[in-house]
């Protein structure tokens, strides 16, 4: 069911900059704003990124996100052992009629 | 503070259909759609549909049409997702979330469904 791709993993040293992009199409990130969530193990996502470029509060300003036509990166700077989760992309679907999710990546503190 | 409260874990067996609950607090039912999505172990986030607790009005992806019922009590501020024809592929952690214009800001902890016979 996912249109929206993700890659499956990415990685990085403490400090490194890490980012994620999300492929989509005119339906979906072609015409809305997409958001970001980070999930833990065994834990429910959190909202990290939201409206393209907007951190709720209380997320790290190291956290940073973009979207330029059918596409959308998450960036990640400055590393942190604790950053080690999955990400999803998100946005609604003009086709589809209903939200869709990335694929998901997983991140890796080296 | 805002939560969302879902019930426990449920055991079905394969042809059988489930409802999951979720309780609202801290803030005004009514105004704030509610979506429900899925997570199969070691899977992504698959979206289930959304219900407008106001009005009742749901929306489901064609994935699941004919198989998903969204209601709501707003009596108890408390929404349902029932998936009915169960099978072992429905086994997944049911999460639901309310939504704030676009943005998935509150999610319950989760229901883990198990389908086996």
């Amino acid at each position: 069911q996912p249109v929206l791709t993700q890659p499956p993993s990415a990685s990085g040293t403490p400090g490194q900059r890490v980012t994620i992009s999300c492929s989509g199409s005119s339906s979906n990130l072609g015409r809305n704003v997409v958001s970001w969530y980070q999930q833990l193990p065994g834990t429910a996502p959190k909202l990290l990124i939201h409206r393209n470029d907007q951190r709720p509060s209380g997320v790290p300003d190291r956290f940073s996100g973009s979207k330029s036509g059918t596409s959308a990166s998450l960036a990640i700077s400055g590393l942190q052992s604790e950053d080690e989760a999955d990400y999803y992309c998100a946005a609604w679907d003009d086709s589809l009629n209903g939200y869709v999710f990335g694929t998901g990546t997983k991140v890796s503190v080296l | 503070q805002v939560q969302l409260v879902q019930s426990g874990a449920e055991v079905k067996k394969p042809g059988a259909s489930v409802r999951v609950s979720c309780k609202a607090s801290g803030y005004t039912f009514n105004a704030y759609y509610l979506h429900w999505v899925r997570q199969a172990p070691g899977q992504g986030l698959e979206y289930l549909g959304r219900i407008n607790p106001h009005t009742g009005d749901t929306n489901y992806p064609q994935t699941f049409q004919g198989r998903v019922t969204m209601t709501r009590d707003t009596s108890i501020n408390t929404a349902y997702m029932e998936l009915s024809r169960l099978t072992s592929d429905d086994t997944a952690v049911y999460y639901c979330t309310r939504e704030d214009v676009t943005t998935f800001a509150v999610w319950g902890l989760g229901t883990l469904v198990t389908v086996s016979s």
